[in-house]
């Protein structure tokens, strides 16, 4: 147990609207972190979160976004989904030099 | 950026013997690497990393060595079991002071060790 949970674990949508996950960590876990991985891929880096501000970001397009909250929890939007965005989004929170990861959500564009 | 090259892409080996993957980086900064296992519908596990400034870390059955002048990292897991079949995943980052958000991970492994 990591300690770091996400909702919803499944949920499917369709091309062009929007969607928001949540990930909830630990007190004290001031980092946390957004990757994207598709079906029998690594997990790629989408952007971190330090004390509510973004400070890393990888290779994805502005319509990807996120905010993180005070409680230690965050959020990551996606607009106008595409059907490449159907994969696994996994939340990751840092503590002590660990990366603990969630179980993920897995979101299906039709 | 940073790019992690991991091979091979699949790997089957008998139960009890030794399983060896491995991981070339491009980005010379990256100083922490760890290696994740990932079983099929499931979250990416830690099972051990190291820091740039060791050569070689063990853990019961599982290694990890580093050439940093190489530029490569390497798993290995001696006396395998059926339970070690899984994806295992090697990532780069740069640490800046413990956080490690920042992964640039490999495409996989897919390891299955038969009974």
């Amino acid at each position: 147990e990591t300690g770091v949970t996400q909702s919803p674990t499944h949920l499917i949508k369709t091309r062009g609207q929007q969607v928001t996950l949540r990930c909830s960590s630990q007190s004290g876990h001031n980092t946390v972190s957004w990757y994207q991985q598709a079906l029998g891929q690594g997990p790629q880096f989408i952007f971190q979160y330090y004390r509510e501000e973004e400070n890393g970001r990888g290779n994805f397009p502005p319509r990807f976004s996120g905010l993180q909250f005070p409680n230690y929890s965050s959020e990551l939007n996606v607009n106008a989904l595409e059907l490449d965005d159907s994969a696994l989004y996994l939340c990751a929170s840092s503590y002590l030099g660990e990366l603990f990861f969630g179980e993920g959500s897995r979101l299906t564009v039709l | 950026g940073e790019n992690v090259e991991q091979h091979p892409s699949t790997l089957s080996v008998q139960e009890g013997d030794s399983a060896v993957i491995k991981c070339t980086y491009s980005d010379s900064a990256s100083n922490y690497f760890p290696w994740y296992k990932q079983e099929l519908g499931k979250r990416p596990q830690l099972i051990i990393d190291i820091r740039s400034n060791v050569g070689e870390k063990k853990d019961q059955r599982i290694a990890v060595t580093l050439n940093k002048t190489a530029k490569h990292f390497s798993l290995h897991i001696t006396e395998t079991q059926p339970e070690d079949s899984a994806v295992y995943f090697c990532a780069a980052a740069r640490d800046y002071g413990g956080s490690q958000g920042n992964l640039i991970f490999g495409k996989g492994t897919k390891l299955s060790v038969k009974p």
